[in-house]
């Protein structure tokens, strides 16, 4: 069974920093390019990140970048999410989750499984 | 990297059918068939229910339906059922090769 389970959230003061961490069982995470979203509250879902599968390349939303950096120890099956410089508009539910795949087309477009979330709060 | 519009929320009753809007730009929805669709209960993960705009999961319901044209995607849940009572969430793969998601969508069962 394929699972993605998220750590590292909390309460953090603006400015602070926070590491998140997403563990990946049940399919081969080294061949698997990721992505981190968020949620917060009342609003709606917002992609953050994209790691491709050896991490040579990522890429951010502009509301993130230059903050946050997006890592993987493929040894340890396990994706990061790097946060820096945080602000009240950062809080929210971070969801790691993996791309659907095809043989025919590679790593695509829409996102399934996700993880359970973990909840950032950034305030005084 | 606009969020894609969708109405905040629509309601229909038990076997009735209800249709959601996406609405981007040439840039998003209307530049690829790469619009996908969440479903996502309180508290929950999002659950993928149609991608490559008109395509099924293993496992998802045939009352749920996908199409689009133009820039406006969308997403019809048929013979409305109790449980699907949820936030519905698009997507699409963008020109800046990022991705983006609408503001979502409360359906109501009523």
């Amino acid at each position: 069974e394929v699972q993605l389970v998220e750590s590292g959230g909390g309460l953090v003061q603006p400015g602070g920093s926070l590491r998140l961490s997403c563990a990946a069982s049940g399919f081969t995470f080294s061949n698997s390019w990721m992505h981190w979203v968020r949620h917060a509250p009342g609003k709606g879902l917002v992609w953050v990140s994209r790691i491709n599968s050896d991490g040579s390349t990522t890429s951010y939303a502009d509301s993130v970048k230059g903050r946050f950096t997006i890592s993987r120890d493929n040894a340890k099956n396990t994706l990061f999410l790097q946060m820096n410089s945080l602000t009240a508009e950062d809080t929210a539910v971070y969801y790691c989750t993996r791309p659907g795949y095809s043989i025919s087309w590679g790593w695509r477009h829409w996102f399934d499984p996700w993880g359970q979330g973990t909840l950032v709060t950034v305030s005084s | 990297q606009s969020a894609l519009t969708q109405p905040a929320s629509v309601s229909g009753s038990p076997g009735q059918s209800i249709t959601i809007s996406c609405t981007g730009t040439s840039s998003d929805v209307g530049g690829y068939n790469y619009v996908s669709w969440y479903q996502q209960h309180p508290g929950k993960a999002p659950k993928l229910m149609i991608y490559d705009v008109t395509n099924r999961p293993s496992g998802i319901s045939n009352r749920f339906s996908g199409s689009k044209s133009g820039n406006t995607a969308s997403l019809t849940i048929s013979g409305l059922q109790a449980e699907d009572e949820a936030d519905y969430y698009c997507s699409s793969y963008t020109s800046s090769s990022t991705w983006v998601f609408g503001g979502g969508t409360k359906l109501t069962v009523l």
